[in-house]
């Protein structure tokens, strides 16, 4: 059971916008800054958000994030192929004193 | 160009004991929190451990706390993983990943990962 809680999946057709939640408590997404990760089919997962909202150089501008609250989301605009990945948020929690990461969302491009 | 590669990975018997590496280049690896991620077969990512630049604070999960140590050799631009009384179900690729910098908190690099197998 994840500290950050994910939709296990999630689906698009090519051009269409999707949103991944990630939903927390007052200790970590509350008071901290959530990172949104992208895991391809077997490679190491990417940064692609950083400080609830910041691109990474390279990261493309149909990659967004949002925080409100203990919840936070991440937004791809005009999905592509290329965009079918696993995706993850991760957040420091005070609580326990460590990194916490969400189940993990796998994104499928119909 | 920013690299880093993982070594010591391996089969393991329950309660047996594993050091893994991980050799960074490319970057003022004292400069950076450094930190191990690892992710079970088929599941999701898991932050195991992350220390800071002088090595002077060390944080763990729960799940490893009391039986993995994280250490760092600047001088080696190398990053250490001590794992002893391993468990079946410590099973996973290890990656270690960069913390800092423009990003802040987040991890922008990330080794290849190195497979642990832990079996009788």
């Amino acid at each position: 059971q994840s500290v950050l809680t994910q939709p296990p999946s999630a689906s698009g057709t090519p051009g269409q916008r999707v949103i991944i939640s990630c939903s927390g408590s007052s200790s970590n997404i509350g008071s901290k800054d959530v990172y949104w990760y992208q895991q391809l089919p077997g490679t190491a997962p990417k940064l692609l958000i950083y400080r609830n909202n910041q691109r990474p150089s390279g990261v493309p501008d149909r990659f967004s994030g949002s925080k409100s609250g203990t919840s936070a989301s991440l937004a791809i605009s005009g999905l592509r192929s290329e965009d079918e990945a696993d995706y993850y948020c991760a957040a420091w929690d005070d609580s326990v004193s460590g990194r916490v990461f969400g189940g993990g969302t796998k994104l499928t491009v119909l | 160009e920013v690299q880093m590669v993982e070594s010591g990975g391996g089969l393991v018997k329950p309660g047996g004991s594993l050091r893994l590496s991980c050799a960074a280049s490319g970057f003022t690896f004292s400069s950076y929190r450094m930190n191990w991620v690892r992710q079970a077969p088929g599941k999701g990512l898991e932050w195991v451990s992350s220390i800071n630049t002088n090595s002077k604070y060390k944080y763990y999960a729960d799940s490893v706390k009391g039986r993995f140590t994280i250490s760092r050799d600047n001088a080696k631009n190398s990053l250490y993983l001590q794992m002893n009384s391993l468990r079946a179900e410590d099973t996973a690729v290890y990656y270690c990943a960069r913390e800092g910098g423009v990003v802040e908190e987040g991890f922008d690099y990330w080794g290849q990962g190195t497979l642990v197998t832990v079996s009788s």
